[in-house]
C-alpha cells in the first residue's frame, strides 16, 4: 500500500503488556488518523492529528496515547493492554479533493 | 453523536445474482462515502456523492444518495468472484477530515 506504511502486521500481548504501533506516511499530508476496526461495529476513530504537534481524542480515545514525532509518524501506544483492545488498528490519512480515508494495510492485534 | 448503519450485515449471493447494500444515516450528509474492503485487506474508497438524488455507476456498480441526503445504496448487477468482500459506506465526522463509518455488509460470492 504504497503511501502508508504500519508495523506491525501481526501481535500478540498478553493482559497488561504495553506496546506502540506505528504509523508512517510519505504524501506530506498534515492530517493522519488511528482507527480500531471491530466485528460489526465498522472503523472507529481513537485518535487524530490535523498537523505535526497536533493531537486530539476522537470517539473512543480511553486506553491509548498517540505521539505524533513529525510530519510522516505518527505512532499509536497501548500502556496496559486489556482484552477490549483485540482488534485491527487502521492508521490513514486523508487524500484527495474528497479527503477520501487512504488507510495503510493494518496491524492485528491480540490481547490474551 | 452521528450514527450511520448499514443493512444487511451478511450476504451470500450466487455469481450472477445481483447484490443491494444500504445505508442509512441519523443526520443529513453534506456527503456520503463508499468503501471495499477486501477479506484480511484495508478498506479502499470507491466513490463519493455529493448531490442529492445522485446516481453514479462505476461498470457494474450503481451508488445512489437518496432525496433527503440520509440514506444511500450500492448496488452490485451480476456480481463476481472477485466482488467478494465488506462495503462500508462513511459519512463527514467531527473530527478534522475523518469520516463515520457504518458496519459494513459483508457480500460472499459462491462460484
Amino acid at each position: 500500500n504504497a503511501g502508508v506504511t504500519q508495523t506491525p502486521k501481526f501481535q500478540v500481548l498478553k493482559t497488561g503488556q504495553s506496546m506502540t504501533l506505528q504509523c508512517a506516511q510519505d504524501m506530506n499530508h498534515n492530517s493522519m488518523y488511528w482507527y480500531r476496526q471491530d466485528p460489526g461495529m465498522g472503523l472507529r476513530l481513537i485518535y487524530y492529528s490535523a498537523s505535526e504537534g497536533t493531537t486530539d481524542k476522537g470517539e473512543v480515545p480511553n486506553g491509548y496515547n498517540v505521539s505524533r514525532l513529525n510530519k510522516r509518524e505518527f505512532s499509536l501506544r497501548l500502556e496496559s493492554a486489556a482484552p477490549s483492545q483485540t482488534s485491527v488498528y487502521f492508521c490513514a490519512t486523508p487524500r484527495g479533493s474528497y479527503n477520501e480515508q487512504f488507510f495503510g494495510p493494518g496491524t492485528r492485534l491480540t490481547v490474551l | 453523536g452521528q450514527q450511520v448503519m448499514q443493512i444487511p450485515q451478511y450476504q451470500h449471493v450466487q455469481e450472477g445474482e445481483d447484490f443491494t447494500t444500504y445505508c442509512n444515516s441519523s443526520t443529513t450528509l453534506s456527503n456520503i462515502q463508499w468503501y471495499k474492503q477486501r477479506p484480511g485487506g484495508h478498506p479502499v474508497f470507491l466513490i463519493q456523492l455529493v448531490k442529492s438524488g445522485e446516481v453514479k455507476k462505476q461498470k457494474r456498480l450503481t451508488f445512489q444518495f437518496g432525496e433527503a441526503k440520509k440514506n444511500s445504496s450500492l448496488h452490485i448487477t451480476a456480481t463476481q468472484t472477485t466482488d467478494v468482500g465488506t462495503y462500508f459506506c462513511a459519512g463527514p465526522g467531527n473530527y478534522g477530515q475523518n469520516f463515520v463509518f457504518g458496519p459494513g455488509t459483508r457480500l460472499s460470492v459462491l462460484p
